[in-house]
């Protein structure tokens, strides 16, 4: 069994200031994690991905990520909130076996304030 | 990139009407699409994956003969809401893979939101 959990469902951040987007999981296994962000009016775009590889995931747009297997977190980080954040933040745990089975959380709304 | 489109983008209809919804790739030949549902401030959530010239596999609660998938070609796959109901008003996404399998070669069109009176 999988889940996912994105603490915050709303998050609002100056412009410049740092941004911290929560996601914890749970897996009977070692998962695949991810991060998609949603534009309005344009489909989810793969941010940056976790896959058994190094822990701290380097993405798009200046994003990263650290998979902490300790605290069983994937939060998303990045060090200045530009005005083009502003969207919906998806974080998804995947399985790696032979049938992919992929949880979604409930989506984190980053709201960037000029 | 690789492209999907949804059309269309929103749709209002009367409660025992059908609705389509297409998906298309732009760019690229999908052999598998996926569609999935978003209930507000709610996860997405897999309905089903239809690949290319076969019948579509649907998760386990939803109702085949509600949501009828077809994906005729490569580049498009269409999913009908039968005898729509004001519970079926929702988003509805699809995304399309290319490639091998893993979600990070899905990619997601821009979604129809459906409401149903």
């Amino acid at each position: 069994a999988q889940s996912v959990t994105q603490l915050d469902s709303h998050v609002s951040v100056s412009e410049g200031t740092p941004v911290l987007l929560r996601c914890n999981y749970s897996s009977s296994y070692s998962p695949s994690l991810f991060w998609y962000v949603q534009h309005p009016n344009k489909g989810l775009q793969l941010l940056l991905k976790y896959t058994s590889a190094a822990t701290l995931v380097k993405g798009i747009n200046g994003f990263e990520a650290e998979f902490k297997k300790s605290e069983t977190s994937f939060h998303l980080t990045k060090p200045s909130a530009h005005m083009s954040d502003a969207a919906e933040y998806f974080c998804v745990v995947s399985n790696t076996g032979g049938y992919q089975k992929v949880t979604f959380g409930t989506g984190t709304k980053l709201q960037v304030i000029p | 990139g690789a492209v999907v489109s949804q059309h269309p983008s929103r749709v209002i209809c009367k409660s025992g009407t059908s609705v389509k919804i297409e998906c298309r790739s732009l760019d690229f030949q999908a052999t598998t699409m996926f569609w999935y549902r978003q209930f507000p401030k709610k996860s997405l959530m897999l309905m089903a994956t239809s690949n290319e010239g076969s019948k579509a596999t649907y998760e386990q609660g939803v109702e085949k003969d509600k949501f009828l998938i077809n994906h005729a070609s490569l580049t498009l796959s269409t999913l009908t809401v039968t005898s729509a109901h004001p519970e079926d008003s929702s988003f509805y996404i699809c995304s399309a893979r290319q490639g091998l399998a893993g979600i990070e070669t899905q990619y997601f069109g821009p979604g129809t939101r459906l409401l149903v009176l």
